[in-house]
């Protein structure tokens, strides 16, 4: 099974808040797990990834979590800037290279 | 700078024709991809390469094709066969144990 299920669809969050967005995935042989920034107009960027082999992963005021008996992982924004307000796509595939499946992404709109 | 240049920013078909969308990238990856973006409907992988001279579709290839001649370039065509070519194209790279660059993307319209 190749999907990646993500939600919520949108999220509006208040400056300072704690943002958060799961994702799911069906295929046991991924083991990579990027998240990637977009802002209008522009490529996605890389935000943070994570190996099935550490439960957390934090850079900064991102954060992933990684449960893979449940076979999810999610991102948590910390203390939440309107800068922050962007769509945000989860992605799984192999560490080695190759095709990644992406989530269907997150806009999230912080709010001043 | 080293990175994805995609080329042009806007482009606009007209009915029947194909137009080809440009991916230079200058990181010496050895893979690149493109893919389509519509709202709501996250990144869809139309092909792919990871060598030169070799390809293989992804998702939703029909109507699109490419060519990978050059590591540094993967042209992407869209031909009249896409009946609804409207959308934004992402083109990445990369290798093994590299996380995947994206280009900043031309948004294709029908006039």
């Amino acid at each position: 099974q190749q999907q990646v299920k993500q939600s919520p669809q949108s999220l509006i969050v208040q400056k300072g808040g704690i943002s958060i967005i799961n994702c799911a995935y069906e295929n046991t042989a991924f083991d990579y797990f990027p998240w990637y920034q977009q802002f209008p107009g522009k490529g996605p960027a890389l935000l943070i990834a994570i190996r099935p082999d550490v439960s957390e992963k934090k850079e900064g005021r991102f954060t992933i979590s990684f449960n893979k008996s449940a076979k999810q992982f999610s991102l948590h924004i910390m203390d939440s800037q309107p800068g922050d307000s962007a769509t945000y796509f989860c992605a799984a595939g192999g560490y080695q290279g190759g095709k990644l499946i992406f989530g269907q992404g997150t806009e999230l709109s912080v709010k001043p | 700078d080293g990175g994805i240049t995609q080329s042009p920013k806007y482009l606009f078909r007209k009915e029947g024709q194909n137009v080809t969308l440009s991916c230079e990238q200058n990181l010496n990856h050895d893979a690149m991809y493109w893919y389509r973006q519509d709202p709501g409907q996250g990144l869809r992988l139309i092909y792919y390469s990871q060598i030169v001279n070799d390809f293989q579709k992804g998702d939703i290839a029909e109507g699109y094709s490419v060519s990978r001649e050059k590591k540094e370039s993967f042209p992407l065509t869209v031909t009249s066969a896409q009946k609804n070519p409207t959308a934004f194209y992402l083109c990445a790279s990369g290798s093994q144990n590299q996380p995947q660059h994206f280009g900043d993307g031309t948004r294709l319209s029908i006039l």
